[in-house]
């Protein structure tokens, strides 16, 4: 299967600084990504839609301010968390995929800690 | 509104012992059911996916099928291996690889 990478698989900051979160796909190229934050025992929430070379499309109560999504090029998109809080800290999992095959193929996830 | 619950959320097994995993879901024009396994940590890692009423797709022990209200993973003889959340997701009309709804997830433990 397509394999999608995330880095940092973990970070801790400090409440008020910015972290930014990378998705790669590594052996296909993503026409769309989509970001995702998960909180323990809760299931996958969508934050936004991401497609090459277009603005993000983000979820009802997603702030677009506070988390920035840039979607550069067919292999790579970020998030990054601006002023974080401690109730950003969560998990958050990208998932890429090609619009002619429907199916999404996610990241190993990356767990923020704001202190 | 679309939903997707699944059940039961938690789920003992000892090694060998079949059952199968629920997911029912109320969507409009559902275009796809997705299943995927969620070791902790770690992003889903992709199963199946079923497209119609009718459909079954089998992967070693594991086997899905589709209704027209719901989905089962049906488990056979598992192993310790097994263990992990089990994420269903449907996606509803409109284009191909839009957005997934997902279910809480059903924890499965096999103990040997």
């Amino acid at each position: 299967g397509a394999v999608v990478s995330q880095h940092p698989s973990w970070v801790i900051c400090k409440s008020g600084t910015s972290v930014k979160i990378e998705c790669r796909s590594l052996d296909f190229q993503a026409t769309t990504m989509f970001w995702y934050r998960q909180f323990p025992k809760q299931s996958l929430m969508l934050m936004a839609t991401s497609n090459e070379g277009s603005k993000a499309t983000y979820e009802q109560g997603v702030e677009k301010d506070k988390f920035l999504i840039n979607h550069a090029s067919l292999t790579l998109s970020t998030l990054t968390v601006t002023s974080a809080h401690p109730e950003d800290s969560s998990f958050y999992i990208c998932s890429a995929g090609v619009r002619t095959y429907n199916e999404q193929f996610f990241g190993p996830g990356t767990r923020l800690t704001v202190l | 509104e679309d939903q997707v619950t699944q059940s039961p959320e938690a789920l003992r097994l000892q090694e060998g012992e079949s059952s199968s995993l629920n997911c029912s879901y109320t969507v409009s024009g559902l275009r796809g059911l997705f299943w995927y396994r969620q070791d902790p940590g770690k992003g889903p890692e992709f199963l199946f996916t079923l497209y119609s009423a009718g459909e079954e797709k089998e992967k070693e022990r594991l086997k899905a099928t589709l209704t027209k209200k719901e989905s089962f993973l049906h488990i056979t003889a598992p192993k310790p291996e097994d263990s992990a959340t089990y994420l269903c997701a449907v996606q509803a009309g409109g284009s191909t690889l839009g957005r997934l709804y997902f279910g809480r997830g059903t924890q499965l433990t096999v103990w040997p």
